[in-house]
């Protein structure tokens, strides 16, 4: 049971450039969630899917997309970095709506140059 | 929507002290608080939790209060040991309510000096 999974573990970009981030759980949670953690700023919520096939907007979602087209699968693009996007991202999913934990993935260290 | 502030952003205690971290709140329907625990380089980890039904929760050496008339909850660890060095973070629902979307605080970095 390897619980959260995120691919890659660092990137690095040049402005202008495209990329999708891969999350993956195993736990069987309808609850999938993207948050990129800047210093001094805490977790910010960029896009969340409640099922399969839905995605929203969270806090923070200019510039970036999501797609869920499998339930243990939840992937988040970004078609033109900028250097405001260097961050750290951080994948979670959790079991339903009731307010459940939240379980994170490792994180993925992106920079913009 | 809901607004979470987060203090203090750093605090430094000595081994076996208590340290206690505060959160306000700003959405009344907000009805779960969970506390968030992140040593460096690694992933948040949930630790405590408390809904609104209850005032205070207890696990250990960690207990979370919440005051729903004052609108803010704390973060309570006694006797506190080097491993409790990380950075903390309380969270509420986002838009208040039934949700499972979670607004976060900007984090407490807690140092405990051996």
């Amino acid at each position: 049971n390897a619980g959260v999974t995120q691919t890659p573990k660092f990137r690095v970009l040049k402005t202008g450039q495209s990329m999708t981030l891969l999350c993956a759980q195993d736990m069987n949670h309808e609850y999938m969630y993207w948050y990129r953690q800047d210093p001094g700023m805490g977790l910010r919520l960029i896009h969340y899917s409640v099922g399969e096939g839905t995605t929203a907007k969270g806090e923070v979602p200019d510039g970036y997309n999501v797609s869920r087209l499998k339930k243990q699968n939840f992937l988040l693009g970004l078609e033109s970095a900028a250097p405001s996007q260097t961050s750290v991202y951080f994948c979670a999913s959790s079991y339903g709506r009731e307010n459940n934990e939240q379980y994170f993935g490792p994180g993925t260290r992106l920079t913009v140059t | 929507g809901e607004n979470v502030e987060q203090h203090p952003s750093t605090l430094s205690v000595q081994e076996g002290d208590s340290a206690v971290i505060k959160c306000t709140y700003s959405d009344s329907a907000s009805n779960y608080f969970p506390w968030y625990k992140q040593e460096l380089g690694k992933r948040p980890q949930l630790i405590i939790d408390i809904r609104s039904n209850v005032g205070e929760k207890k696990d250990q050496r960690i207990a979370v209060t919440l005051n729903k008339t004052a609108k803010h909850f704390s973060l309570h660890i006694t006797e506190t040991q080097p491993e409790d060095s990380a950075v903390y973070f309380c969270a509420a629902p986002l838009y208040g309510g039934a949700t499972n979307k979670l607004i976060f605080g900007t984090g407490t970095l807690l140092a405990v000096q051996p």
